[in-house]
């Protein structure tokens, strides 16, 4: 199974840096990914980590520890459109046949406020 | 055009009511899922497919089924559904080699 946590919300100003965390326990890994849900939409992705190290991509990063099973997205240069929930998420190990799933952590809200 | 559709986007009926939610993509997706979201619950599997023949059950499927039509079409039924079913639906696809699901933009069903 998958245990993980993340803040429930976070507040950050406009133009500043934020970082949201997750820690994850899992009985299998096999990659974590991000996803930026606006309220009342879809969850869209955002990043993708399977070996340790920071991924960039634009003003957004996200790094991993899979030794420390820890993750963080990092935004930077905040802007009021990036108001949204932001959602960890775990893929397991390989139970066969390609079976990996997805397992959501709750999602961290986060409010940029000017 | 959403590349994955659900119908109905909103939906109120009462309990005992038997409700289908569909799902239909066009991104030709082998593998789709469906989830509900409850605020503060996050994102929770219910079942998901991997091809037409195949149909696994989530970590939350009681009370829930599911029909894999074709490659394209994933139903959701509610066979009597029930207040604590009201909820937030989604529906995504995704590919065995990345990982990534794409979603539909939900269906918000309330139970009364």
């Amino acid at each position: 199974g998958q245990n993980i946590d993340q803040p429930t919300e976070m507040t950050a100003t406009e133009g500043a840096i934020v970082q949201i965390n997750c820690t994850y326990q899992t009985s299998g890994f096999n990659g974590l990914f991000w996803y930026q849900q606006h309220a009342g939409e879809a969850p869209t992705f955002l990043s993708y980590n399977v070996l340790d190290g920071l991924e960039e991509k634009g003003r957004f990063s996200s790094f991993l520890s899979r030794s420390k099973g820890y993750s963080y997205l990092l935004l930077k240069e905040l802007q009021m459109k990036d108001s949204a929930s932001y959602l960890c998420a775990v893929r397991d190990a390989d139970s066969g046949a390609g079976s990996y799933q997805l397992t959501f952590g709750k999602g961290t809200k986060l409010s940029v406020i000017p | 055009d959403a590349d994955v559709t659900q119908t109905p986007r909103n939906r109120i009926t009462k309990t005992g009511k038997r409700i289908m939610l569909e799902c239909s993509q066009t991104k030709g997706h082998d593998r789709m899922y469906w989830y509900r979201q409850d605020p503060g619950l996050g994102l929770r599997l219910i079942y998901y497919s991997f091809d037409v023949k195949d149909i696994n059950k989530g970590e939350i499927s009681d009370g829930y089924s599911v029909s894999r039509q074709a490659q394209a079409k994933f139903s959701l039924s509610l066979e009597s559904a029930i207040p604590n079913q009201t909820a937030l639906y989604f529906c995504a696809t995704g590919t065995m080699n990345t990982g990534e699901l794409f979603f539909g933009e939900g269906s918000r069903l309330t139970v009364l």
